[in-house]
């Protein structure tokens, strides 16, 4: 069963860099997929942040594109999230997910296991 | 790119059916077959309900189903049972981006 679970910092200062990491077990990242981040800010929708290849091809959303950086760590089966020059508006539950792309999928683009999510709130 | 509507509640008593809305453009949602429903329990991990507009992954049961007509995608749920009380979010593939949904909480009463 593919599990995903995210940790971090649950609180980060204005301007600085939000990063977390996704720990997924159950499966090898280096095995193919494709890995996302997505966030919900309290009382708020969901909204895709980006999202990576194992090979390092990635795709951002292009109202975060600028702040936002997704990388691998195959050899430790992790991705990561980075988001820079926070504000209170980027305050969320960030989630890690697995994200289909055809190929071993049954189906295109969706999410189908996400982790549990870790509450970060931006405040001094 | 904007989120997609949905009805920001539903209800329906047990045994019930319940039908959310998600209405999008035709540049997404009526574009792609590519819309996703979640449900979203306090403290649990999203699941996926529905994929490809009517696909059920394995294990979600088959009072579930998803349907769209142009820009706007729908999910029933038929027989509704107290554990299907939740937030539900539809998706969609809009080309260079992914849109998720307002969101609808489903009271079951």
């Amino acid at each position: 069963q593919v599990q995903l679970q995210e940790s971090g910092p649950g609180l980060v200062k204005p301007a600085e860099t939000l990063s977390l990491t996704c720990s997924v077990s159950g499966y090898s990242i280096s095995s193919g997929y494709y890995w996302s981040w997505v966030r919900q800010p309290p009382g708020k929708e969901l909204e895709w942040i980006a999202t990576i290849h194992h090979t390092g091809t990635s795709y951002y959303n292009p109202s975060l594109q600028s702040r936002v950086t997704i990388s691998v760590d195959a050899s430790k089966n992790q991705f990561s999230l980075r988001l820079t020059s926070v504000t209170a508006a980027d305050t969320a539950t960030y989630y890690c997910a697995r994200y289909c792309v055809g190929g071993r999928c049954p189906g295109t683009y969706f999410f189908d296991y996400w982790g549990l999510g870790t509450l970060v709130i931006v405040s001094s | 790119q904007s989120a997609l509507t949905q009805p920001p509640s539903a209800s329906g008593a047990p045994g019930q059916s319940v039908t959310i809305s998600c209405t999008g453009t035709s540049s997404d949602v009526g574009r792609y077959n590519y819309v996703s429903w979640y449900q979203l329990h306090p403290g649990k991990a999203p699941k996926l309900m529905i994929y490809d507009v009517t696909k059920r992954p394995s294990g979600v049961p088959d009072r579930f189903s998803g349907s769209k007509s142009g820009n706007t995608a729908s999910l029933t749920v038929s027989g509704l049972q107290a554990e299907d009380e939740a937030d539900y979010y539809c998706s969609s593939y809009a080309t260079t981006t992914y849109v998720f949904g307002t969101g609808t909480k489903v009271t079951v009463l």
